[in-house]
């Protein structure tokens, strides 16, 4: 159980290009989604929290218009990275948790997005 | 400010037992987890600690002190695909999940 799909795997385009990065928990309801971006050899590092119809709370220092964040539902989020730039190249992961105390975060497989 | 500690690094024998040690500082605690994150790929959920105490899944073990700030994976048997990082994290009071650097573990046959 607690699966978590996150589609693409990998995207490679040209640099101003905007580029959106799928979350589904596909056997549970997820009242929480994370979003991270993670360099190489570098740990998580969390870049927004959304909860199901309400706006994402973003950490400091990461923009809302250029990472834009989407919980439409209690299974889907969506990250849009905008007008993408090569210093955006990294390797992002989501999250999802159903709530509750003992709770893990469950992760998607990540995606590796390259910048051009 | 909030911080977790953990070694960069640690490097154990195939068939051996290491321990992973986190320790923490933290605006409260809600829990500690434990995850495995192999190169390349997203974390994995490997336990999960809010009372003292050790708590064991099979090869792997996890022991909380809350009055010390510390905790330890254990990992016993090792083998090869054990090779990866561990990454310990912290849930303060606001339920905001804390992470350390992650601790690289390198097994040699």
């Amino acid at each position: 159980g607690a699966v978590v799909s996150q589609h693409p795997s990998r995207v490679i385009c040209k640099s101003g290009t905007s580029v959106k990065i799928e979350c589904r928990s596909l056997d549970f309801q997820a009242t929480t989604m994370f979003w991270y971006r993670q360099f190489p050899k570098q740990s998580l590092m969390l870049m927004a929290t959304s909860n199901e119809g309400s706006k994402a709370t973003y950490e400091q220092g990461v923009e809302k218009d250029k990472f834009l964040i989407n919980h439409a539902s209690l299974t889907l989020s969506t990250l849009t990275v905008t007008s993408a730039h090569p210093e955006d190249s990294s390797f992002y992961i989501c999250s999802a948790s159903s709530g509750g105390d003992s709770q893990p975060q469950h992760f998607g497989d990540g995606t590796r997005l390259s910048i051009l | 400010g909030q911080n977790i500690d953990q070694p960069t690094e640690m490097t154990a024998t195939e068939g051996a037992i290491v321990q992973i040690n986190c320790t923490y500082q933290t605006s409260g605690f809600n829990g500690l987890f434990w995850y495995q994150q192999h190169a390349g790929e997203a974390p994995t959920f490997l336990s999960y600690n809010v009372l003292d105490g050790l708590e064991e899944k099979g090869r792997f073990s996890s022991f909380l002190s809350r009055s010390k700030g510390y905790s330890y994976l254990l990992l016993k048997e090792l083998q090869m695909k054990d090779s990866a990082s561990y990454l310990c994290a912290v849930r303060d009071s606001n339920y905001q999940l804390i992470w350390g650097a992650g601790t690289k573990l390198i097994i040699k046959p």
